[in-house]
């Protein structure tokens, strides 16, 4: 699997967007781009994936670069219950390899 | 279930002591997948399986770590021999489709193992 590099920290205000990017510059044609957030010591809870194409859903917008080397999290309206680790995956394979991810945190 | 379940929440093992975990995964999927988080951001792949057949094992230390899915029982990992740098929390994830890789993986949260 692609290796991903990500901001270690990213700080936000309270109902603003978060915008969290990704590198993913060796990624292959097959691989998908998955997000999981880290909240406290719980375990990682699925945000959103894509492979090509924009994404959005309930919880977030996922934004790909066309050449698909390059993506950002989108929280629209970011609220404290959202600070969190953040991590970027590429997968292909069946096991997804988890980087040191993006600890964002949401300020009042 | 809905939720992958994973017991016991927390296991406390003198080194050298056996330990062993459990997860039963959502009611329908396939496949299982064990991680070790040893530091606060560092996740480590050790093994998984399609039903009860290892799919990929390239992370597992092979000397003291064990795991198993047999039908119709929690999927199981074991540590023989605990060393202290066991010590972590230990995740499985479930899965209904890894071959497709479109498939998001559902974690449990966790087992942790203090060994002392």
């Amino acid at each position: 699997d692609a290796k991903t590099t990500q901001p270690p920290s990213m700080d936000c205000a309270e109902g603003r967007a978060a915008n969290l990017p990704c590198n993913h510059s060796t990624i292959s044609g097959n691989e998908y781009v998955y997000w999981y957030r880290q909240i406290h010591s719980q375990g990682p809870q699925y945000i959103i994936h894509g492979l090509k194409n924009n994404e959005t859903n309930e919880m977030a917008s996922l934004i790909i670069t066309e050449d698909r080397k390059s993506s950002t999290l989108i929280l629209p309206h970011a609220t404290l219950r959202d600070t969190a680790v953040y991590y970027c995956i590429v997968r292909a394979t069946g096991k997804s390899t988890f980087g040191d991810g993006t600890t964002l945190t949401v300020k009042p | 279930g809905e939720e992958v379940a994973q017991t016991p929440k927390h296991l406390v093992r003198g080194e050298g002591q056996k330990a062993k975990l459990y997860c039963a995964p959502i009611k329908g999927h396939s496949y299982v997948f064990w991680y070790q988080q040893v530091l606060k951001n560092e996740f480590k792949f050790l093994i998984s399986f399609q039903n009860e057949n290892v799919f990929d094992e390239t992370g597992m230390p092979k000397e003291r770590f064990s795991a198993k899915c047999l039908p119709n029982s929690p999927c199981s990992l074991e540590i023989q021999a605990t060393k202290l740098e066991d010590s972590a929390v230990y995740f499985c994830a479930s899965s209904p489709l890894s071959g497709t890789y479109n498939s998001p993986l559902h974690f449990g949260n966790g087992t942790r193992l203090t060994v002392t």
